[in-house]
This record gives C-alpha cells, structure tokens and sequence, in this order.
C-alpha cells in the first residue's frame, strides 16, 4: 500500500512554455502532499505544501507565481511550472502524507525530471 | 531550527563489510527520524523510522539504526554490504508539522 505516482516521468519543454507534472496517492487519500526540488548529487529541498482544498504554503525563496500548485482532490496534487527556463531543470519529486502530518511519514513519487531548452 | 548533518558525503565499502552511514541531527523537541534510499532517477524509498519506543531500529534490507539522544545520532548499519545496495542514503528528521529536514546524502559505493 501507500503507492504515489507521478506523471509524466520525465518531460523535455521550450524556454517559455508551461509544463504540469501530476502526483496522485493511488491507495489512500491525502489531504497533504509536499513538492520537492532535487539537482544532481544533492539533497532534497521542499518547494511547497500543497493542502487539499486551501492554498499551498510555500517555503521562503520559492516563487508562487511561477510554481502553481492546486490540491483539487484528495488524491491528487499538481505542480505547474510556469513560463520555464533552463535553470528550472531538475527533478521534481512529490510526497504525500497519509494522516495529514500525524504520521510523520511520506511516501514518495517516482520522481518527474523536467529539462528545459 | 532543526537540522540534519550526514557526515560522509560518500562512503565505500567492499562487498560483505560493515555498512556504517553516519547522521547526526539538532532539534529542540524530540524528532522523528528516518532514513530513505534513493535509486538513480527514482524517488526515495524508506528504510526505516524511529518515532518513540525501542531505540534501535530495524527496517528493511537488513539495515537497522540507533536513536541515541545523548549523541545526537540516528547512524544507519548493516553488517554485510550488497553490491544492490549502492545507491544514495537521506536521513531526515521531521517536526510536528509534518514538514521533513534531509540530510545532503551520502552515496554508498559497494566494491566487488
């Protein structure tokens, strides 16, 4: 149990454009799910906390504007990266809490990796 | 403010040795800690967390760890390497928000 997928696994998008990366929890509901930002050989940093039905809280430095993130349902979060550039290339990871903060436990995505040319 | 530090950012073993993966955290309440292994290109995959109750730790692929307040330490072990279990080692700690705090990570090398 406790599956969370992420789609689509990888995407190649121009300067400029918009790209939306999915994460949905398969066998449970989330009412919090956390986005992650990932470069090469380092670790994990939390982007955001997406809340089902409320706005996400983002951690400091990171621009709302430009990474959207709805909660529509329970099980599924996304993240849209708006008008990308290259710098935006990484690996996007999200998470998803079963208890809403009281497990203090996520289970992790597969991961998304997002290039920009 | 909590933070994590895994001493190593890499550590290679031979095939059968002890694995030893060092972390050491700072919090002002009691934490939960957790070490994840992440695959090239995959996502993280737990290992094992400690929460409260027995301080050592077993989780999957025979890796266990130690919560040693007095320390600081929650350090990952296993006694005999596999060359599968090359790959990249998080430990992190998570507040009552919920929220989690990594570690850099430190690549395990496993030689033949």
């Amino acid at each position: 149990g406790a599956v969370v997928s992420q789609h689509p696994s990888w995407v190649i998008c121009k300067s400029g454009t918009s790209v939306k990366i999915e994460c949905r929890s398969l066998d449970f509901q989330a009412t919090t799910m956390f986005w992650y930002r990932q470069f090469p050989k380092q670790s994990l940093m939390l982007m955001a906390t997406s809340n089902e039905g409320s706005k996400a809280t983002y951690e400091q430095g990171v621009e709302k504007d430009k990474f959207l993130i709805n909660h529509a349902s329970l099980t599924l979060s996304t993240l849209t990266v708006t008008s990308a550039h290259p710098e935006d290339s990484s690996f996007y990871i999200c998470s998803a809490d079963p208890l809403a903060g009281h497990s203090y436990e996520q289970y992790f995505g597969p991961g998304t990796r997002l290039t920009v040319t | 403010a909590q933070s994590v530090t895994q001493l190593g950012s890499h550590v290679s073993v031979s095939e059968g040795a002890l694995v030893l993966l060092r972390c050491n955290y700072s919090s002002s309440v009691p934490p939960y800690l957790f070490w994840y292994v992440q695959y090239p290109n995959q996502g993280l995959q737990l290992l094992l967390k400690y929460t409260t109750g027995a301080t050592l730790v077993k989780g999957i692929n025979g890796f266990e760890a130690e919560f040693k307040k007095s320390e600081t330490s929650f350090h990952l072990t296993k006694p005999s390497a596999h060359m599968s279990d090359a790959a990249e080692y998080f430990c992190a700690s998570s507040s009552n928000t919920g929220k989690l705090i990594f570690g850099q990570g430190t690549t395990l090398q496993v030689k033949p």
